[in-house]
């Protein structure tokens, strides 16, 4: 079974500090990772997404995440935090194959919260 | 803008009652599910389908049921509504490919009083 683990429920940053959220993750399989945020009140949109390809993915507002196999994690950043980044991030893992039926499963998310 | 309409958007029933949320997507993606989230648990998924009349359980299915009629329709229904089932409840869908993406809806605000 998968699972993931985000390290810290809330993480407060400075504006203009760097933003490190974490994510491992457990996988019997070669794994497909997502970041995912969610703004108050709102659905979840997708940041970026590790399919196998480049294990530095870039997403979108600046965010970029790296894969690392022998660390089984998939950590998210961004060099500078802004006010508008304050929202709950997710990490998700899929196997993405279709007996898995391309299911996600959720880390229980991380509160960021930037503080001017 | 993922083409899914979730409804209703807000609901507040009572205990014992039954009740139905919808999904719609106008993208004829082949996959659909529905995820509840609760603060401390992230999302869990409840049901998922694969195909018009493919279901099958999540790993928080208790207490639900789920069809499919029609690829652009996944229903979502609760027998007999429970305090516990006080959530928020999103759908998504995916398209099944390769780099595969799974979207969001904006999410069903369900109360149980």
């Amino acid at each position: 079974a998968q699972s993931v683990t985000q390290l810290g429920s809330h993480v407060s940053v400075s504006e203009g500090a760097l933003v490190l959220l974490r994510c491992n993750y457990s996988s019997s399989v070669p794994p497909y990772l997502f970041w995912y945020v969610q703004y108050p009140n709102q659905g979840l949109q997708l940041l970026l997404k590790y399919t196998s390809a480049a294990t530095l993915v870039k997403g979108i507002n600046g965010f970029e995440a790296e894969f690392k196999k022998s660390e089984t994690s998939f950590h998210l950043t961004k060099p500078s935090a802004h006010m508008s980044d304050a929202a709950e991030y997710f990490c998700a893992v899929s196997d993405l194959c279709v007996g898995s039926n391309y299911k996600l499963t959720f880390g229980k998310g991380t509160l960021l919260t930037v503080n001017p | 803008d993922a083409g899914i309409t979730q409804s209703p958007r807000h609901k507040v029933t009572e205990t014992g009652t039954p009740v139905t949320l919808r999904c719609h997507q106008t993208e004829n993606h082949r996959y659909m599910y529905w995820y509840r989230q609760d603060p401390g648990h992230g999302l869990r998924l409840i049901h998922y389908s694969y195909g018009v009349k493919d279901t099958d359980k999540g790993e928080v299915s208790d207490g639900y049921s789920v069809s499919r009629s029609k690829t652009e329709d996944f229903l979502l229904t609760l027998e007999s509504a429970t305090s516990s089932q006080t959530s928020v409840y999103f759908c998504a869908i995916s398209a099944g490919t390769g780099g595969n993406t799974i979207y969001f809806g904006e999410g069903s605000w369900l109360t149980v009083v």
